[in-house]
């Protein structure tokens, strides 16, 4: 067990530019899913996925946000025309389809706009 | 739809005394209950889980928690705190249907003082 692994840890981008995170899970779980955290506040649910199929988004993820998972394994998020609002940490997390698995989270993706 | 809420944001305790951090839920359906900790710059690793059973589940570094059904309650305790304690607490709950999405609380900053 590797852990869930997020790239990268930190990232500095001007407003208005383009930023793509990735994420690779355990490897043998199916289900993976996007978290944000801003200061001082649980994460939030930004979408899920089950193998490569995208099955749920939050309405928090706006028409600037996608996120892919093309052959079920690791995944893309991309934030296009980067706000300052959209500064926070990126939370990816995986887990088996077993309903009694728990969420392993990776150490996340730190963002900030300037 | 499922919601969290962690009573308390801070709480402030010496090392070796008792601690308990107050967490209330909300659903509709039957749900599974989580509380994780994240340390500073990390991602969240999960403490314990409540999945069914006892209502008394044991969980890493010591904490136990117990589920009151009727009170829609999930208290994390710890007998005795060390130092190494200090960090953000998160309590979690996710329904049993559709994404099984975690839904989490704003979280509790337990401070341990000397």
């Amino acid at each position: 067990d590797t852990g869930v692994s997020q790239n990268p840890r930190h990232k500095i981008t001007k407003r208005g530019q383009n930023v793509t995170f990735r994420c690779d899970p355990i490897s043998e779980h199916n289900r993976l899913y996007w978290y944000r955290q801003t200061l001082g506040q649980g994460p939030e649910f930004l979408t899920y996925f089950q193998n490569e199929a995208q099955l749920e988004k939050s309405r928090l993820l706006s028409d600037r946000f996608s996120a892919e998972r093309p052959k079920g394994s690791f995944s893309t998020l991309e934030i296009q025309r980067t706000e300052q609002g959209d500064s926070a940490m990126y939370l990816c997390a995986s887990r088996t389809g077993s309903l009694n698995s728990p969420l392993h989270f990776g150490n996340g993706t730190r963002l900030t706009v300037t | 739809a499922q919601s969290v809420t962690q009573l308390d944001s801070q709480v402030p305790v010496f090392e070796e005394a008792p601690v308990e951090l107050r967490c209330n839920y909300s659903s509709s359906v039957s749900v599974y209950l989580f509380w994780y900790v994240q340390y500073p710059n990390q991602g969240l690793q999960l403490l314990l889980k409540y999945l069914s059973g006892s209502t008394l589940v044991k969980g890493i570094n010591g904490f136990e928690a117990e589920f009151n059904k009727s009170q829609t309650s999930f208290h994390l305790r710890k007998p005795s705190v060390h130092i190494s304690d200090t960090a953000e607490y998160f309590c979690a709950v996710r329904g049993l249907g559709g994404a099984q999405k975690l839904v989490f609380g704003q979280g509790t900053r337990l401070t341990i003082n000397p």
